[in-house]
């Protein structure tokens, strides 16, 4: 199985503040990677998708970056709804694994 | 396309858990998705359970396989897990979600959309 470690597991910011947000695979997963968002007492929220590519409605402030084995979402100027769990995941290789999250929290 | 989760809410230790997830607004047989389990604990991450495409065809997590299955009804445009001998630990969001396949390249995709997800505890 595929571990995915993401850091910092906290991470707290203000708004108008660049937030990054790393993910790392314990093996190459190409670009067969997503991010997503999920805020309290909500599903999940695909963000971006093989690694780079942004999903129906996500504004431009999020942008995703990597290839086989880091992975890095950055967050340009953080608007209060963007202070939430972030997880990721990698679908190369079965089983599917998530990372553990990074919480988002404003400073 | 939109996806809702049932199931009864309380499960007794020891029995087996039953949700179900209703796909609306495209048919469940569309060749551009399987069709995923996936939990969260109270407090906790994600955890992939299982897929299953309009075929019949799936995969399982093999930390849970000995006790799940995944089946589907395309008549009824739903997929159904079933997880058994359950304990505490199966407490938890159980959400089901799209996963994109390309049914040309046999690639698979990320999980999107997601149901809002139906909370199953475990107890006596």
């Amino acid at each position: 199985e595929i571990v995915m470690t993401q850091s910092p597991a906290t991470l707290s910011l203000s708004p108008g503040e660049r937030a990054t947000l790393s993910c790392r695979a314990s093996q190459s997963v190409n670009a067969n990677f997503a991010w997503y968002q999920q805020k309290l007492g909500q599903a999940p929220r695909l963000l971006i998708y093989g690694s780079s590519t942004r999903a129906t409605g996500v504004p431009a402030r999020f942008s995703g970056i990597g290839s086989g084995t880091e992975f890095t979402l950055t967050i340009t100027s953080l608007q209060s709804e963007d202070f939430a769990v972030y997880y990721c995941q990698q679908y190369n290789t079965w089983p599917i694994t998530f990372g553990q999250g990074t919480k988002l929290e404003i400073k | 396309l939109q996806l809702q989760e049932s199931g009864p809410g309380l499960v007794k230790p020891s029995e087996t858990l039953s949700v179900t997830c209703t796909v609306s607004g495209d048919s469940i047989s569309n060749d551009n998705y399987y069709w995923d389990w996936i939990r969260q604990p109270p407090g906790k991450g994600l955890e992939w359970i299982g897929s299953i495409y309009y075929s019949g065809k799936t995969y399982y997590n093999p930390s849970l396989k000995s006790r799940v299955t995944i089946s589907i009804d395309t008549s009824k445009n739903q997929f159904s897990l079933k997880l058994s001998s359950v304990t505490a630990a199966d407490t938890g969001l159980y959400y089901c979600a799209g996963q994109y396949y390309d049914s040309w390249s046999g690639l698979f995709g990320w999980n999107d959309p997601w149901g809002q997800g139906t909370l199953v505890t475990v107890s006596s």
